[in-house]
């Protein structure tokens, strides 16, 4: 079946240190993003890319940074410089802009940094 | 800044009654609008959308109408079911402000249905 993973479901890690979180499509979309979702707040984006090879900030994107080196994989890294890094993860893709269709979503990282 | 707005946390209606959602938006370059349903741990999923051109749009038990002269939007869940107790957020976009990629999103409200 055609979706997004995102692995693991939980993250553990210790304060200083990066991490990596995974975000794979099958669905043949060319732009994916980040979220990130705390508690009473809504989505915030991190990162996006609309095509290969190229990405653009969000509206929180310091302390992360993404790479798109294949179409089908967006891997997030939250680096030791964010400061409030336990929060839910969400990566998302659409064929094009969301006028065309409506982002699909992954079913989350909660990561916990302690 | 918070462009889109949903002022109501939480919700709750008996099953079979109307749930009425409420998002209001702050940006006059949002010309798209869609509402999500998420479950805890989940992603969200989409559940229908309203281009500004119109003001209704309805798929199902689910309507969402659009006053752009108030800047809200509503969605409307009739009648309503248990399986729709999840948050419920309110999402924004606009092609002419460079954000055509991007969604812009309200806080959510938490909707429980009630036997």
């Amino acid at each position: 079946d055609g979706g997004i993973t995102q692995s693991p479901k939980y993250l553990f890690r210790k304060e200083g240190q990066n991490v990596t979180l995974s975000c794979e499509q099958n669905l043949n979309h060319d732009a994916m993003y980040w979220y990130r979702q705390d508690p009473g707040q809504g989505l915030r984006l991190i990162y996006y890319s609309q095509i290969v090879n190229d990405f653009q900030k969000g509206d929180i994107a310091e302390g992360y940074s993404v790479s798109r080196e294949k179409k089908e994989s967006f891997p997030l890294t939250v680096t030791s410089a964010q400061k409030n890094p336990t929060a839910f993860y969400l990566c998302a893709s659409s064929p094009g802009t969301v006028h065309n269709s409506p982002l699909h979503f992954g079913n989350g990282t909660r990561l916990t940094v302690t | 800044d918070q462009q889109v707005k949903q002022n109501s946390p939480s919700l709750s209606v008996q099953e079979g009654r109307i749930s009425i959602l409420n998002c209001d938006y702050t940006n006059s370059m949002f010309d798209y609008f869609l509402w999500y349903k998420k479950y805890p741990a989940e992603g969200p999923t989409f559940l229908i959308s309203i281009s500004s051109i119109k003001d209704k749009n309805e798929d199902g038990r689910f309507t969402v109408f659009l006053n752009k002269s108030a800047k809200h939007l509503s969605l409307h869940i009739v009648p309503s079911q248990p399986g729709d107790s999840a948050v419920y957020f309110c999402a924004a976009s606009g092609l002419n402000t460079g954000t055509a990629s991007k969604l812009t999103f309200g806080t959510g409200t938490r909707l429980q249905v009630t036997l």
